[in-house]
């Protein structure tokens, strides 16, 4: 079983939807939570970085971490063309030192 | 503020072809580099991880070597490449250094490797 579980989707949205993009891990050490963005053929964008339970937002974007259900969520209001891509989320432990999990990515279309 | 240049970004090889990949970060000094191999459906895979010049832990048992020759220099390596090689592979770094997000990882712009 994998540590980390993210649905590949595809998701195809309308312009102006509200998209929430979901990981479930198993492993209760995971401490840091991570989201990034993949634009097609380039490299992973940090786009949102929390520490333990609890709601980030910035922008359009809110990160939402559950660790009773081991659950953590990316919300994208408002979502536009430009946020079609594929989102990886990511966690550590905190004896981990820099070394990351990946779930395997959601990949997100934002039809005009 | 710091940068990370990998390169080549394209590159088609013959099978039993040796390889070169290379990575270099400014703007910071002593990071933890990282070579990521990421796979259609497969998600990132990682393959090597350094944590100062000339140490380097593998991860994944396979055709691939990694070399650390200066402190900002990361350097993916292969003697005869293999059809299952091809991919798309990163560089990245972070620093324990850098605060809050001192622990996360920053990707490069990635090497599409084909071989033939």
């Amino acid at each position: 079983q994998k540590e980390v579980e993210q649905d590949p989707g595809p998701l195809s949205v309308p312009e102006g939807a509200i998209v929430s993009l979901n990981c479930t891990y198993s492993n209760s050490a995971f401490q840091y939570f991570m989201w990034y963005r993949q634009y097609s053929r380039k490299g992973p964008e940090l786009l949102m970085y929390t520490y333990s339970s609890g709601n980030k937002e910035d922008g359009r974007f809110t990160a939402q971490v559950d660790k009773s259900s081991k659950y953590i969520s990316l919300f994208i209001r408002d979502s536009q063309p430009s946020d079609s891509a594929t989102y990886l989320c990511a966690m550590r432990k905190e004896t981990s030192g820099s070394r990351l999990t990946f779930g395997e990515g959601t990949q997100l279309t934002v039809n005009p | 503020s710091q940068t990370i240049h990998q390169w080549p970004a394209t590159l088609v090889q013959p099978v039993g072809s040796p390889l070169s990949l290379e990575c270099t970060v400014e703007g910071t000094s002593n990071p933890n580099l990282y070579w990521y191999r990421q796979a259609a459906g497969r998600g990132l895979q990682l393959l090597f991880y350094s944590v100062g010049i000339g140490q380097i832990s593998s991860e994944v048992p396979q055709n691939l070597s990694a070399s650390r020759p200066q402190d900002r220099q990361f350097i993916l390596s292969s003697k005869k490449l293999l059809l299952s090689d091809s991919g798309f592979y990163l560089c990245a770094w972070s620093n324990l250094y850098r605060g809050f997000s001192g622990n996360t990882i920053y990707f490069g712009e990635g090497s599409w490797l084909t071989v033939v």
